[in-house]
């Protein structure tokens, strides 16, 4: 079975310019979440969606945006981009849970690096 | 302060020594989980807890819940350990709160 995968792996931008990054879950998976860790130091929560809807926002401007879509893919939009988007994103499935109990350990894709110069 | 403390934040070892990282969380969680991650950035999520202590092979983890607090113990540590060690804690949903990380690095 397929790990989460996203794309692209590596991204170099200009900023002022607009970049979208996609995710694919594991198979079964109906919740994803947007990460984003910036060199040095732990990830920070960007997005959860569960069944196409948003389930949490973590405290980034309205920049960013994200949607899932009926397959349960993702993609998380950025606009603007500043020298400080530069990072590392990071997307997590999990089985989710209708209740949003966290039942399930998260699977983690192998992130897209993106330098904004 | 972030919610979710750990300690120390390098550690260096002999091949064959018993390592210890630490974790504490500030409020009441709903699952604390401990991950590793290599260089070029790849997560693998090794336990998720919210009691008690959980065995992988020579990975252990424990939960104190009244004392917020999380250890993982790596016993007989072996070179192809060194990586970074992050606890996260989840509390109503999915989304995880990272602690700073520990990095581990151990030498034949």
């Amino acid at each position: 079975d397929a790990g989460v995968t996203q794309s692209p792996t590596h991204l170099i931008k200009t900023r002022g310019q607009h970049v979208t990054l996609r995710c694919s879950p594991i198979s079964g998976h109906k919740s994803v979440s947007w990460y984003q860790q910036v060199l040095g130091q732990g990830p920070q929560f960007i997005f959860q969606y569960y069944e196409k809807e948003e389930r949490g926002r973590g405290n980034f401007p309205d920049r960013f945006s994200a949607r899932q879509f009926p397959n349960y893919s993702s993609e998380l939009n950025v606009n603007a981009l500043l020298l400080g988007d530069s990072a590392l994103y990071l997307c997590a499935s999990s089985p989710g849970t209708s209740d949003s109990t966290p039942r399930y350990e998260q699977y983690f894709g192998p992130g897209t690096r993106l330098t904004v110069t | 302060k972030n919610e979710v403390e750990q300690s120390p934040q390098n550690l260096t070892a002999q091949e064959g020594e018993f390592i210890t990282i630490n974790c504490s969380y500030s409020v009441g969680i709903s699952a604390l989980h401990w991950l590793q991650q290599h260089p070029g950035g790849g997560i693998v999520s090794l336990f998720m807890l919210s009691s008690g202590k959980k065995k992988h092979g020579r990975l252990i983890a424990t939960i104190n819940i009244q004392e917020k607090h999380s250890s993982l113990h790596i016993t007989a540590s072996h070179p192809r350990d060194s990586a970074v060690y992050i606890c996260a804690a989840s509390y109503n949903t999915d989304k995880l709160i990272f602690g700073t990380g520990t990095r581990l690095q151990v030498f034949p």
